[in-house]
């Protein structure tokens, strides 16, 4: 069974640095897929990043960008010039192509963004 | 698109009491998901549809949990008789076709039993 760990339960960072969440997963399939999800105060979760395991090339998506080793399984998520916006629980999630559409979620990271 | 629309946005039922849960999806979208967030035990999947028909229900905690969806725009989740330990924010989210393509999740539903 895949298992999604986030070894991180709470990270601060001050506005305007950069900083990086971990994420690893365990899988044996080879083909499948990651994301990360932002759920802040308002409780609405929203997809921040997505990548493919199958390309090599890391996902970047304006200030986000992932850094994907999949030998290691391991999907962390920069986040550049944080901005107060920025604070939320961040949830790394794992969807293997057999798995039928079903997507495993990690216990999430609390990101604090301190002015 | 108004998003996945949920309701209640926050109910509060006594223990014994019917709870039921309602959800729009996204126009279009064929799948849906219901999810259980808590503290404890983070974001579960309880069941997802696609075209109106149940996959996996194998995350639904015990035969208190039923979950329908009559036609491609509604899908509802009940609990009976509730239980305290059901207490917890109760997520829909819908997609598009399969593999890789975002959820899009509806605001929640808090869910308290006293």
């Amino acid at each position: 069974a895949q298992t999604v760990t986030q070894s991180q339960p709470e990270m601060s960072v001050q506005e305007a640095e950069t900083v990086t969440l971990s994420c690893t997963y365990d899988t044996s399939e080879n083909n499948y897929y990651l994301f990360w999800y932002k759920q802040p105060p308002s409780r609405q979760m929203i997809l921040v990043i997505r990548q493919e395991a199958y390309k090599q090339q890391n996902a970047t998506e304006n200030r986000f960008s992932v850094n994907f080793q999949k030998a290691a399984k391991s999907f962390s998520l920069k986040i550049s010039d944080s901005q107060l916006g920025d604070t939320a629980m961040y949830f790394c999630a794992f969807e293997g192509w057999t798995s039928y559409d079903k997507v495993i979620f990690g216990p999430g990271t609390s990101l604090s963004v301190i002015p | 698109d108004a998003g996945v629309i949920q309701s209640p946005r926050h109910e509060v039922t006594e223990m014994g009491q019917e709870v039921t849960l309602r959800c729009k999806p996204i126009s279009g979208h064929d799948y849906l998901f219901w999810y259980r967030q808590t503290m404890m035990r983070g974001l579960e999947l309880l069941i997802y549809f696609n075209n109106n028909v149940p996959i996996d229900d194998s995350g639904m905690p015990e035969d208190r949990f039923s979950a329908k969806m009559p036609n491609a725009s509604f899908s509802t989740l009940k609990i009976q008789p509730s239980e305290p330990r059901d207490s917890a924010v109760y997520f829909c989210a819908s997609s598009t076709l399969h593999h890789s393509y975002e959820q899009y999740f509806g605001p929640g539903t808090r869910l308290t039993v006293t």
